[in-house]
């Protein structure tokens, strides 16, 4: 059973609106999630990082939150630009500096 | 500094041929490591190494070859190649193997076809 889980799997948003990505996991110990984004044909690069004691995170139209209690992350995405098509990708670093990836929340943009 | 890169970008093989995806960095991280992403699946770890001279397996090894005798090089090589080697493989190096859950820097990505 994959340790980290995203939904949903797609979605389909219009230029301008918000959208929310979910993350849940079930490593432990936890030592922190980070949130990547994969442009199509390229290698992920890091959106954000956050610790156990994290709960907020943002990187410009991007904002991650952590709920250490219930093993959940989410990444909402502000006023999307066609430059946010994407897959987003959910990585859980646990004990012994084990990592489990999640298999990505794929978003297309549309005018 | 050009980060991770990876050679060719993409490959077409014939069942049985052999070849070798090339990384290199330049940022003297000690960690690299090789991922393989196909769809509907998360990037699943091939192989790894700490360092010059030190490999490991990662989650699924069988049919790949590292080496590492420089910092910056980390080549990974196809023996046979099968068709399930079909699929899109990542470089990725960290300052350390405790960092890379901290900070891991991805290389371009090679998409390799076996026919």
């Amino acid at each position: 059973k994959n340790q980290v889980e995203q939904s949903p799997q797609s979605l389909i948003i219009l230029e301008g609106k918000n959208c929310t990505l979910q993350c849940n996991y079930t490593v432990s110990p936890f030592s922190n999630l980070r949130w990547y984004k994969q442009d199509t044909g390229r290698g992920p690069v890091s959106l954000t990082i956050m610790t156990f004691s994290e709960n907020t995170k943002s990187n410009g139209r991007y904002t991650a939150t952590l709920d250490a209690d219930t093993k959940q992350s989410s990444l909402h995405i502000t006023a999307s630009q066609l430059s946010d098509s994407a897959s987003y990708i959910c990585v859980v670093s646990g004990g012994n500096n084990r990592l489990a990836f999640g298999k990505g929340n794929q978003v297309v943009v549309i005018p | 500094n050009a980060g991770v890169t990876q050679t060719p970008k993409f490959q077409v093989l014939k069942t049985g041929q052999s070849m070798t995806l090339q990384c290199a960095q330049d940022m003297n991280h000690e960690y690299m490591s090789w991922y393989r992403q196909d769809p509907g699946m998360g990037l699943r770890l091939i192989h790894y190494s700490v360092g010059a001279g030190i490999t490991d397996q990662g989650e699924v090894p069988n049919g790949y070859n590292v080496s590492r005798s420089t910092t910056e090089d980390f080549p990974l090589r196809l023996l046979s190649a099968a068709p399930s080697q079909t699929s899109v493989y990542f470089c990725a190096s960290s300052y350390s193997w405790r960092e890379r859950g901290v900070e891991q820097f991805f290389g371009p990505g090679t998409r390799l076809t076996v026919l």
